[in-house]
């Protein structure tokens, strides 16, 4: 079993709609949690970071981390096409000397 | 702030080759860098970790005698694919760790081996 689970998609969604990821994670260590966009041939965007539990907002995204359940979200709202592109979330532990876990990526396309 | 590069973003050589990709951070510091490899559709596969000053250490299944990997300063980490073969084609991405544990990724690098 994969350490990070993540649904690779794609998940397609019209304009305007809110797009809802998420990953599962087995390793209870893990203390920060990131999402990233990247866009093909591209290198990954760091897009929301958070620090344990809770949740952060940053303008249409949102980024959600429910340890109890070892479940994060990220929240697209109002999508645009240029949303199109696939993230990837990302965690790690205190002590893992910088090692991030990713999961697979989830490939998103927003249809106008 | 936080950006990170990478030269070439891409390149063809021969087999039998060997290819350098340098990865500079530009306006920050990072003691540690890492280098991922990307297949198409899949997610990044880490590499190796480098620390400015001291050998990198390399994933289970990355060979350290063909993936050389020099981290000279804290702005600036070197991969090396030595002898190159067409199985080396990949998409290769570097970065380098911000403050508060998080990374930042350069734009990659399209190696193309024939």
């Amino acid at each position: 079993q994969k350490e990070v689970e993540q649904d690779p998609g794609p998940l397609s969604v019209p304009e305007g709609a809110i797009v809802s990821l998420n990953c599962t994670y087995s390793n209870s260590a893990f203390q920060y949690f990131m999402w990233y966009r990247q866009y093909s041939r591209k290198g990954p965007e760091l897009l929301m970071y958070t620090y344990s539990s809770g949740n952060k907002e940053d303008g249409r995204f949102t980024a959600q981390v429910d340890k109890s359940s070892k479940y994060i979200s990220l929240f697209i709202r109002d999508s645009q096409p240029s949303d199109s592109a696939t993230y990837l979330c990302a965690m790690k532990a205190t002590d893992s000397w910088g090692k991030f876990q990713f999961g697979a990526g989830t490939q998103v396309v927003v249809t106008p | 702030g936080a950006v990170v590069s990478q030269h070439p973003s891409w390149v063809i050589c021969k087999s039998g080759t060997s290819v350098k990709i340098e990865c500079r951070s530009l306006d920050f510091q990072a003691t540690t860098m890492f280098w991922y490899r990307q297949f198409p559709k899949q997610s990044l596969m880490l590499m190796a970790t480098s620390n400015e000053g001291s050998k990198a250490t390399y994933e289970q299944g990355v060979e350290k005698d063909k993936f050389l990997i020099n981290h000279a300063s804290l702005t600036l980490s070197t991969l090396t694919v030595t002898s190159a073969h067409p199985e080396d084609s990949s998409f290769y991405i570097c970065s380098a760790n911000g403050g508060a544990d998080t990374q930042y990724f350069g734009p990659g690098t399209r190696l193309t081996v024939l």
